[in-house]
């Protein structure tokens, strides 16, 4: 099974911040990595697809970078609505990381 | 509007079943691979099951293979998660989710799109 971690597994941020989460797959996965956007009480929302590809409707201040084993999702400037629990998801056999929580510093 | 809506969930003793439902609207159904996807209490999210639009395919995480069955209703626009032999860690909110194929650069790449609300299930005597 491949296994996903993420770091950090929590972050206190500023809004205008610029923020990374890194994941890492035990196994090369090419570019099938996917993250979400998850808040309290709500079900989670797809912001990144195919490692780097921006989802319909996500701000432009998010974006997705890596391939093979090694991936990041960066918010260039922070606004209140991001904080938020971030997932990485790797599409092919379909696990989640652990989650990284986002909180206001 | 693209929704998904689940229900069925409950409190349920251990080894008992429980019958998950998710109805899908406005959007073909029968176009797309779903998901159940669950998220115990304070926890991160675990992929539970994928289905096939046909429901030739079915994959299921290694916890839950031989006691939860996936199936649908393409006629009635319906998923649905039957669970058996129930345990106290399978306590979770469980949702429903759209697989999304998306072309990028030649290879396609699947994410989940669109999400219920979710439903609860509670595992206890």
């Amino acid at each position: 099974d491949i296994q996903m971690t993420q770091s950090p597994s929590s972050l206190s941020a500023s809004v205008g911040d610029r923020v990374t989460i890194t994941c890492r797959a035990s196994q090369s996965i090419s570019s099938y990595l996917n993250w979400y956007q998850q808040k309290p009480g709500k079900a989670p929302k797809l912001l990144i697809y195919a490692a780097s590809s921006l989802q319909s409707g996500v701000p432009s201040r998010f974006s997705g970078s890596g391939s093979g084993t090694d991936f990041t999702l960066t918010i260039s400037s922070l606004q209140p609505e991001d904080f938020a629990t971030y997932y990485c998801q790797q599409s092919y056999s379909t696990s989640f990381g652990q989650g990284t929580r986002l909180e206001i510093k | 509007e693209v929704q998904l809506v689940e229900s069925g969930g409950g409190l349920v003793q251990p080894g008992g079943s429980l019958r998950l439902s998710c109805a899908a609207s406005g959007f073909t159904f029968s176009s797309y691979w779903m998901s159940w996807v669950r998220q115990a209490p304070g926890k991160g999210l675990e992929w539970v099951a994928n289905i096939k639009q046909d429901g030739s395919e079915k994959y299921y995480v290694d916890s839950v293979k031989g006691r939860f069955t996936i199936s649908r209703d393409n006629a009635k626009n319906s998923l649905y998660l039957q669970m058996n032999s129930l345990r106290a860690e399978d306590t979770a909110v469980y949702y429903c989710a759209r697989v999304q194929q998306q072309l990028v650069q030649g290879y396609y790449y699947y994410g989940m799109d669109v999400w219920g609300q979710g439903t609860t299930v509670t595992v206890s005597s």
